[in-house]
């Protein structure tokens, strides 16, 4: 499976501000994706980050507070904007095959801490 | 896609075989099962997954039953480090989303 690398794993950020956090892989995706943990939570998709194109969002997810950008088939970063305390969670990039039924493979993560 | 239902906890004894249950009872016939689990601190690490058949790994046994209803993953013997959140995913084919629940905290006892 594909080797994915985050970087900051972790970083703790002044309220107000935003923080860009990448994702690299060590082969050509298809599929990239972004995901939000909130302490004692779940994961939950925020969007897909498309090659060439504009990233599709999840309800509740909007491009102004999480601009993303695919500039290739092997990158892609998460900004998290203006941050609040509320936005203190794990961020994970995942990677999807070409095949629908290929299962996905997640990074670390990005811890993220607004104080 | 469906909705899947899995015990919030269970123990398991090291050594011992893991089997944790998943109910998808409103599965629909393009509908893929998946299994991630999730050691503390890091991103969830893929398992397995299946249709209809039952699938074996290195890592691990997906028994899914003829109506496809439930299945069981067994970890067949358990060791400390298998110690994490097991989530069961059904994912519909053509789909890309993945629909994380509360998962099952497997605990492994010395």
């Amino acid at each position: 499976s594909a080797v994915i690398s985050q970087k900051p794993s972790r970083d703790i950020c002044q309220r107000g501000t935003s923080l860009t956090i990448q994702c690299q892989v060590d082969s050509q995706v298809t599929m990239m994706f972004w995901y939000r943990q909130q302490p004692g939570q779940s994961l939950t998709l925020i969007a897909t980050a498309n090659q060439g194109s504009e990233a599709t969002y999840e309800s509740g997810f909007v491009i102004d507070k999480f601009p993303i950008s695919r500039p290739n088939l092997t990158f892609s970063t998460l900004t998290v904007s203006n941050m609040s305390p509320e936005d203190s969670s794990i961020y994970l990039c995942s990677v999807g095959g070409p095949y629908s039924n290929q299962p996905q493979h997640f990074g670390d993560g990005t811890r993220l801490s607004i104080l | 896609d469906a909705k899947t239902t899995q015990p919030p906890s269970m123990d398991c004894a090291e050594g011992r075989a893991a089997n944790l249950p998943c109910n998808h009872s409103t599965i629909s016939g393009n509908e893929y099962v998946y299994w991630y689990r999730q050691i503390h601190s890091q991103g969830p690490q893929y398992i397995i997954h299946g249709l209809k058949n039952n699938e074996t790994n290195e890592m691990a046994s997906l028994i899914i039953t003829e109506d496809r209803k439930s299945s069981t993953l067994i970890l067949p013997h358990a060791t400390l480090r298998d110690t994490a959140v097991y989530y069961c995913i059904v994912k519909q084919g053509g789909s890309e989303k993945l629909v994380f629940g509360k998962g099952t905290k497997l605990t492994v006892n010395p």
